[in-house]
């Protein structure tokens, strides 16, 4: 079955910098590739996904790019916030169930 | 915007008691999946549902049953809990057939097993 991998597991970055965080999946077939936000106790967030059609997507200060050949995807945060802090899960998908990584635990310090 | 619903928001059972958890799932949305997440762990899949028809399913235990209603709500059965079975219950909901796979969490379920 499909497996993801994700890293760094943990990112400490200063406010203002960028950070970068990246997966890997197995299954060539996967189509669909969504990162999700989650604050502590609470539900993950979609805030960006992308699908295999597409190497490219941006969304102000979020980026997400697709290399189908090497199975990688990676997410990039611009002018890092405090809010920001949170973890974050990459997923992939072929027929809708998502799989997730391991997760990335993000900190922006002020 | 409307989101995504569940209930109960905390549970508390204890072992080998059962428990039902309730999703409904964001207007006009037709298909329901149901997630498991442990303490510091990422969401495990355990089951979808398209337009009321099972249509996926992941590590769910035999113990555990769900299914989706004419209203596109769907519940968690769980019977003979288990003190692992402790653990953040997610629904997320999607519209299946023009934004497939595209899913919007609600805001869980705590289940607690003691």
């Amino acid at each position: 079955g499909e497996n993801v991998e994700q890293h760094p597991s943990t990112l400490s970055v200063q406010e203002g910098d960028s950070a970068v965080i990246k997966c890997t999946y197995s299954d060539s077939a996967s189509n669909y590739f969504p990162w999700y936000k989650q604050e502590l106790g609470k539900r993950p967030q979609l805030i960006i996904d992308i699908r295999s059609n597409v190497g490219e997507k941006k969304d102000q200060r979020i980026a997400v790019t697709l290399n189908k050949t090497a199975k990688h995807f990676s997410l990039h945060i611009t002018e890092t916030q405090p809010e920001d802090s949170a973890v974050y899960f990459c997923a992939a998908s072929i027929t809708g169930k998502l799989i997730f990584g391991q997760g990335t635990e993000l900190s922006v310090k002020p | 915007a409307a989101g995504v619903i569940q209930s109960p928001r905390h549970l508390i059972k204890e072992k080998r008691e059962t428990a039902t958890l309730k999703c409904y799932p964001i207007p006009r949305h037709d298909t329901v999946y149901w997630y498991q997440q442990g303490p510091g762990q990422d969401p495990q899949f355990l089951i979808s549902f398209y337009e009321k028809m099972q249509s996926d399913k992941g590590s769910i235990p035999d113990r555990f049953s769900a299914q989706q209603f004419s209203d596109y709500h769907s519940e968690l059965n769980m019977s003979s809990l288990e003190l692992g079975d402790s653990a953040l219950y997610f629904c997320a909901s999607s519209l299946g057939a023009q934004r497939p796979y595209e899913q919007y969490f609600g805001p869980g379920t705590r289940l607690t097993v003691t």
